[in-house]
């Protein structure tokens, strides 16, 4: 069973339409969850630490929150090159090692 | 701004041969990680490295790969004898000192086994 589930697999919105993704954990004891970016055949770009519910951050057009059991990257007035892949991973206690969900690929029509 | 780099960036190699892949983590990081991502799939961690040590390793990280770090500055994952299903791209992570610190990945080095 994934420990961490993407939503969804893929997303296709127009330049301006705002939308969120989805991060869901199974573990408990989060330590922290990360959000990343991967353009195709590059590796992951880092964007996002939570630590705890009810934390949020933000970067340019992007807004990251967390509860208890999943978090969301908010995408507001997106733009072609907000394209990409982006990945969540979660750091649970009893590990140093992330775990990565499979991503959601986000394509924007100008 | 410090990056992971990581050569070469495509390497193509026959079934069996032995392949080293290299990478230079960020310069005052004290973590370092391999991961792997077959072709459409999620990325996998292989191995963390601390101290001279590995202090994790996955499953998938069985003998027929090992890491090293020569020098102060490179750090390499060995394949002794590649597979087809070794072909993937495969990326350096490396972080500082504390758990909660981000791990910053490299560019990848895509791995062809024919």
């Amino acid at each position: 069973e994934d420990q961490v589930t993407q939503s969804p697999e893929a997303l296709r919105l127009q330049e301006g339409e705002s939308s969120s993704l989805n991060c869901s954990y199974t573990v408990s004891g989060l330590r922290g969850l990360f959000w990343y970016r991967q353009d195709p055949g590059k590796g992951p770009e880092f964007l996002f630490t939570l630590y705890s519910a009810g934390e949020e951050k933000e970067k340019e057009r992007l807004k990251a929150t967390l509860t208890k059991k999943e978090s969301f990257l908010h995408i507001t007035a997106p733009k072609p090159e907000d394209s990409a892949t982006y990945l969540c991973a979660v750091q649970y206690r009893g590990s140093y090692i992330p775990t990565f969900g499979r991503g959601t690929s986000l394509i924007v029509h100008p | 701004e410090p990056e992971v780099t990581q050569t070469p960036s495509h390497q193509v190699t026959q079934m069996g041969q032995e392949v080293i892949l290299r990478c230079v983590p960020i310069s005052n990081h004290l973590y370092f990680y391999w991961y792997r991502q077959i072709l459409g799939q999620k990325v996998e961690f292989l191995v963390s490295f601390y101290n001279n040590e590995i202090s994790e390793k996955s499953e998938i990280f069985d003998d027929q790969f090992s890491v090293e770090r020569p020098d102060g500055s490179n750090f390499t994952l060995k394949i002794r004898s590649t597979k087809l299903e070794d072909s993937a791209m495969y990326f350096c992570a490396s972080r500082g000192g504390s758990p909660t610190d981000t791990q910053y990945f490299g560019p990848g080095t895509r791995l062809t086994v024919l």
